[in-house]
C-alpha cells in the first residue's frame, strides 16, 4: 500500500507571495491532518480535515488555510508569505474506524520544506 | 491548553548503555499517547502507543514505555541502545488533536 505524499518536497518562495501544498493521504483513509515543524518550535498542528470538513485547528494565523477533496486529498495554502513560515510541512493521514472511540493512528508523509525569502 | 514537555533536548550515548527519554503532559482528562521517531532523512513514524490497558506499552525496535497517570508521565525505554537509533524522538499526547513535544535528538555512538 502506498503512503502518504507529498508535492512538491523543496520549494522556495519569497515574501509576500503564496503557495499551496498538496497531500495524498493513504487509500482508504478520510483524516488529513497538517504540521508546520521547525526546529525552534518542534511540531505544531495547522488543522484537521475529515470528509471534506475542517474538523480541528490549531493557533495559525487565517493566511494558512487548507481544504479536502471528495477523493480525500487535500491542499493547504499560505497566502503572504513571511520569512518565519520556511519550515517543513508535514501531512499525516488516518483510517477513521467507522463507530471506534479510539484513536487511529496517524501516517506521516516525507514533508515539504518551504524555504522564504 | 494542553502541552507536552520533554525535558531532555539532546542525548548523548554509548552502544549498549540503556536509555530514558522523559515525557510529561498536561491534560486531566483521558488521553492517548504516541512516541514518535524521526530517523534522519526519514518520515515520522510511530514507535508505540497507549489507549488503556496495560500502562507498559512495547513498541518496534526493542522500546518500551510506561504510563503513569499520577504523574501526568509517558517515559519511553530502552534497555540498549544501538548505532542505528540515532534519531530525534517524539512524545506525543491526542486529545481532540495530537500535540507533540518539542523532541529529543539522540545520538549514539559505537
Amino acid at each position: 500500500k502506498a503512503g502518504v505524499t507529498q508535492t512538491p518536497r523543496y520549494l522556495i518562495k519569497t515574501r509576500g507571495q503564496q503557495v499551496t501544498l498538496s497531500c495524498s493521504p493513504i487509500s482508504g483513509h478520510r483524516s488529513v491532518s497538517w504540521y508546520q515543524q521547525t526546529p525552534g518550535q518542534g511540531l505544531q498542528f495547522l488543522f484537521e480535515y475529515f470528509s471534506e470538513t475542517q474538523r480541528n485547528k490549531g493557533n495559525f494565523p487565517g493566511r494558512f488555510s487548507g481544504r479536502q477533496f471528495s477523493n480525500s486529498r487535500s491542499e493547504m495554502n499560505v497566502s503572504t508569505l513571511e520569512l518565519g513560515d520556511s519550515a517543513l510541512y508535514l501531512c499525516a493521514s488516518s483510517r477513521e474506524l467507522a463507530g471506534s472511540t479510539s484513536y487511529n493512528e496517524q501516517f506521516f508523509g516525507p514533508g515539504t520544506r518551504l524555504t522564504v525569502l | 491548553a494542553q502541552s507536552v514537555s520533554q525535558h531532555n533536548h539532546h542525548v548523548i550515548l554509548s552502544e549498549a548503555a540503556s536509555l530514558e527519554l522523559g515525557c510529561n503532559y498536561s491534560y486531566g482528562g483521558t488521553v492517548n499517547l504516541f512516541w514518535y521517531v524521526q530517523y534522519p532523512g526519514q518520515h515520522l513514524q510511530l514507535l508505540l502507543k497507549y489507549f488503556s490497558g496495560d500502562p507498559l506499552v512495547k513498541g518496534i525496535k526493542g522500546f518500551e514505555a510506561e504510563f503513569i497517570k499520577s504523574k501526568f508521565s509517558f517515559n519511553l525505554r530502552k534497555p540498549s541502545v544501538q548505532w542505528s537509533d540515532t534519531a530525534e524522538y517524539f512524545c506525543a499526547v491526542n486529545t481532540d488533536k495530537l500535540i507533540f513535544g518539542t523532541g529529543t535528538r539522540l545520538q549514539v555512538f559505537p
